[in-house]
Parts: C-alpha cells; structure tokens; sequence
C-alpha cells in the first residue's frame, strides 16, 4: 500500500503570510495531484505534477513535484481567507488505475 | 452541466439497516470510484470500476458492494450497516486518461449510523 503523510495536518495562519505545506511518500509515483476541498463539498482538482523536479504556478500557489517522484510540496505566498480549506495530495502509482490520497493540510487563514 | 451528482446528501441509519447511496455522472467518463472520508484520514478508496459492467475493489471494501450496469451509474450499497461506517462518502469519476487521471468528485453523502 502506498502511503502519503502529509505536513503539517493543521495551520492556522494570519492572512499576508507565506506557508508551505508537505506532502511525503516512500513509494515512487507516475504523477501527483493538490486538490482543495471547502465544508460541504467534494475536492476539486488545483494542479497535476508530472516530472521529477517539476515547478508549477497557480497565481499565489506554487506546486513542486520532488525530483525522485516520491513528494510535493505546496507554496502559497500572501495568503487570502479564501485559501482556506482542506489541501489534499494525491499520487498515481506506475501501472495503476487508481489515486492515493494523503491525510490532509487543514490550513485556516485569519483575517 | 450537473457533474456528478450523489443523493441523498445527509443519511442516518440504524446498526443492520442496508441502503444504497446513489451516484449518477453525465460527462460519459469511464472510470468511476467511491471514497469514504474521516478525520486525519484523507481519502480511502472503496470500490472502483473502469467502465460498464467492471468492478474492482479499493482499500475498504469490506462491508460495502457496488455494480456498473451503466456508464452513467455507480451506485454503492451497505448491506448491513455498522457505526464504522459512519464517514463522508464521495463518488468521483474521471476520463481515465491513462496516466494523468483527473477525478471530479461528487459532493458527498455524510451517513451516520447509529
């Protein structure tokens, strides 16, 4: 079974602030995905990292697949109260069908 | 454009009481999936199927059946109900795009069983 840990599993932030969020395996993974999910909602896909090393900005959030393939990380500079949700990372094994899905961030931003 | 739509969307049952929580897509996706979610533990697969009439199990299937006789259908049944088996469920489908799946969840059924 391929496990994601993900770091920390709460934070609570004052808005204007930079965080950094983690997302760490063991195991090697074809690609990863972020997803956000609000109170009452499913996730809803943010980004998918594909290559060893891979950086990819989503206005305030920046993406980075490790180089080995086993983690991520997710940056958010300036954070807005609308960042606040539950952050989920998600692996694609090699040669499999179906996702791996983190513990979770749940990261709150104080006005 | 309605996505994926699960029903109903809040369920209280009694220990031994079955149902089937429904969940229906219209983007013709092949792959769909049911996940249950609990604090501090993200998303843990249940069943999935990649496409009419095939199913496979997840890393919970225990307690749960599903089947596929449609594209557009994936319903999830719980045939004897356990307070374990409180949790948020979503269903999610994808294109199945071989590599860089990309799944659209439902927004959840919260089932309380008690």
């Amino acid at each position: 079974t391929q496990l994601l840990e993900q770091s920390p599993q709460f934070l609570s932030i004052q808005e204007g602030e930079n965080l950094t969020v983690y997302c760490n395996s063991s195991s090697v993974f074809s690609s990863l995905q972020w997803y956000r999910q609000e109170p009452g909602e499913g996730p809803v896909l943010l980004v998918t990292v594909v290559t060893g090393g891979e950086v990819k900005k989503l206005k305030r959030l920046t993406f980075q697949f490790g180089d080995a393939r086993k983690d991520s990380s997710l940056h958010i500079t300036a954070a807005q109260t609308g960042d606040t949700g539950l952050y989920l990372c998600a692996g694609l094994g090699f040669g499999n069908e179906k996702l791996t899905f983190g513990t979770g961030t749940r990261l709150t931003i104080i006005p | 454009n309605a996505g994926v739509t699960q029903t109903p969307k809040f369920q209280v049952l009694k220990t031994g009481q079955s149902m089937t929580l429904q969940c229906a897509q219209d983007m013709n996706h092949e792959y769909m999936s049911w996940y249950r979610q609990d604090p501090g533990m993200g998303l843990r697969l249940i069943h999935y199927s990649v496409g009419a009439g095939i199913t496979d199990q997840g890393e919970v299937p225990n307690g749960y059946n599903v089947s596929r006789s449609t594209t557009e259908d994936f319903p999830l049944r719980l045939l004897s109900a356990a307070p374990s088996q409180t949790s948020v469920y979503f269903c999610a489908s994808s294109y199945f795009t071989g590599g860089d799946e990309k799944l659209f969840f439902g927004s959840g059924t919260q089932l309380s069983v008690l």
